[in-house]
């Protein structure tokens, strides 16, 4: 079945700091990927996403690019701010059922 | 505003006791789905629905009932059968199709005791 691999946080770096968060999928056909964020105590929020390969989606500074050839759509951030503390969550849709699978998440620390 | 609305945001219960969480939503959307949120896990589908009066599991579903009776509420009932029930509880929706994203509510927090 479908799955999603991210790394383990959590991730602590300083403010203004570059921000990598991996993520790999396994899937059958070419789903589409997002990445959403979670504050304290709230639901997610959608960051970006991608619908093919190779489309890049950027949003408030964040990219991340779907690679087909290493089934991966990492995050990437040139420079944190301390608000962007929070968890980050990848997923991808099921084209089967139309329903997001999503990876463990992450949690990012940023420190003034 | 357009969003989706769950209630209560915490719910306590005792254990053996059926509880049930609400989830509306005014987009216009014909897709909702519950999700369970685990401390340091990921999200886990509980049920999803593409249309009214229409259903499936998901991959925790045991435990669980839901109901689908108005496009815009999608309730859940998390029963005395379910084993571990204290969690994050999410309700989304979307439109139907296509490479659309989810939208989510803000969660119900169920501690049973």
């Amino acid at each position: 079945g479908n799955s999603v691999t991210q790394m383990e946080g959590p991730v602590t770096l300083s403010e203004e700091a570059f921000l990598t968060i991996n993520c790999t999928y396994t899937a059958t056909g070419y789903p589409s990927l997002f990445w959403y964020v979670q504050y304290p105590g709230e639901g997610l929020q959608l960051l970006l996403k991608a619908t093919k390969a190779d489309d890049k989606g950027s949003n408030k500074g964040f990219e991340a690019t779907y690679r087909k050839e290493t089934t991966s759509f990492h995050l990437e951030k040139g420079s944190v701010q301390v608000s962007d503390s929070a968890v980050y969550f990848c997923a991808l849709l099921d084209t089967g059922r139309r329903a997001l699978t999503f990876g463990s998440g992450t949690r990012l620390q940023v420190q003034p | 505003d357009g969003g989706i609305t769950q209630s209560p945001k915490y719910l306590f219960r005792k254990e053996g006791q059926n509880v049930t969480l609400s989830c509306e939503q005014n987009l216009n959307h014909d897709a909702m789905y519950w999700y369970r949120q685990d401390p340091g896990q990921g999200l886990r589908l509980i049920y999803y629905s593409q249309i009214v009066n229409d259903f499936q599991k998901g991959d925790i579903a045991e435990g669980y009932s839901v109901s689908r009776e108005k496009k815009e509420s999608f309730p859940l009932t998390v029963t005395s059968a379910q084993k571990n029930p204290t969690a994050f509880y999410l309700c989304a929706s979307s439109i139907s199709g296509g490479n659309t994203e989810a939208f989510f509510g803000q969660g119900t927090r169920l501690t049973v005791v």
